[in-house]
């Protein structure tokens, strides 16, 4: 059973509009979520995250929002830009062994910002 | 640049063939990981490793084994693979409990 789900594949955008990217979580235990993106043929890189503490967390035209209630968070991106086309994979962060932790990620969706 | 180098980029190999895959970070992290994409699947969690040692194995079949020499090198051994094996293989590393880097990762293609 997924424990995070992005539940749109793809998204279309017109430039300079908004992009919203959804992303829902099953355990309210977790406290520590992350937004990657990633372009074809690169991994993925870490665009912003957010602490339970928090329910938003703002760096230039992304803002990630948290819904601790509804174990639901979203990514922002405004005002969208055509190099904003890539796949955006929401993740969590969960306590590994040692000192390290883990992240276990939803499918990914895919955003493209149309000129 | 993430500061994570994985070679080589593509590897096709058949059932039978011995490979590996190699990482190296040259950020200074204690932690490395293996992750695995598969088409319309999330990145799935493999192995972690911790100041060198296997802290996670998440049910990986035994055909791949990894290896982590030192803290800035992860190798991620391949033998008999299926053709259900073909995915993205991606490296990671982190410090600690701060956000993990990524690789560009090796497209493996398994004849």
């Amino acid at each position: 059973d997924q424990q995070v789900k992005q539940n749109s594949p793809s998204l279309s955008v017109q430039e300079g509009r908004i992009s919203i990217l959804n992303c829902d979580y099953t355990n309210s235990m977790f406290d520590y979520f992350l937004w990657y993106k990633k372009y074809p043929a690169e991994g993925p890189t870490f665009l912003i995250s957010i602490s339970s503490i928090k329910d938003k967390n703002e760096d230039g035209r992304f803002t990630v929002f948290l819904n601790k209630s509804a174990k639901h968070l979203s990514l922002h991106i405004v005002p969208s830009q055509p190099g904003d086309s890539a796949v955006y994979f929401c993740a969590v962060r969960v306590p590994g062994g040692a000192g390290s932790y883990q992240l276990t990620f939803g499918k990914g969706t895919k955003l493209s910002v149309i000129p | 640049e993430t500061g994570v180098t994985q070679t080589p980029r593509h590897l096709v190999m058949g059932m039978t063939n011995k490979k590996s895959l190699k990482c190296e970070q040259h950020l200074g992290h204690n932690a490395m990981y293996w992750y695995k994409q598969s088409a319309k699947k999330p990145l799935e969690l493999m192995f972690v490793y911790s100041l060198e040692e296997r802290v996670e194995n998440n049910s990986v079949p035994s055909r791949f084994s990894p290896e982590c020499p030192n803290s800035s090198h992860l190798f991620l051994h391949l033998h008999t693979l299926q053709p259900e094996d073909s995915a993205l293989y991606l490296c990671a590393s982190s410090r600690g409990n701060e956000k993990l880097f990524f690789g560009s990762g090796t497209q493996l293609s398994v004849l």
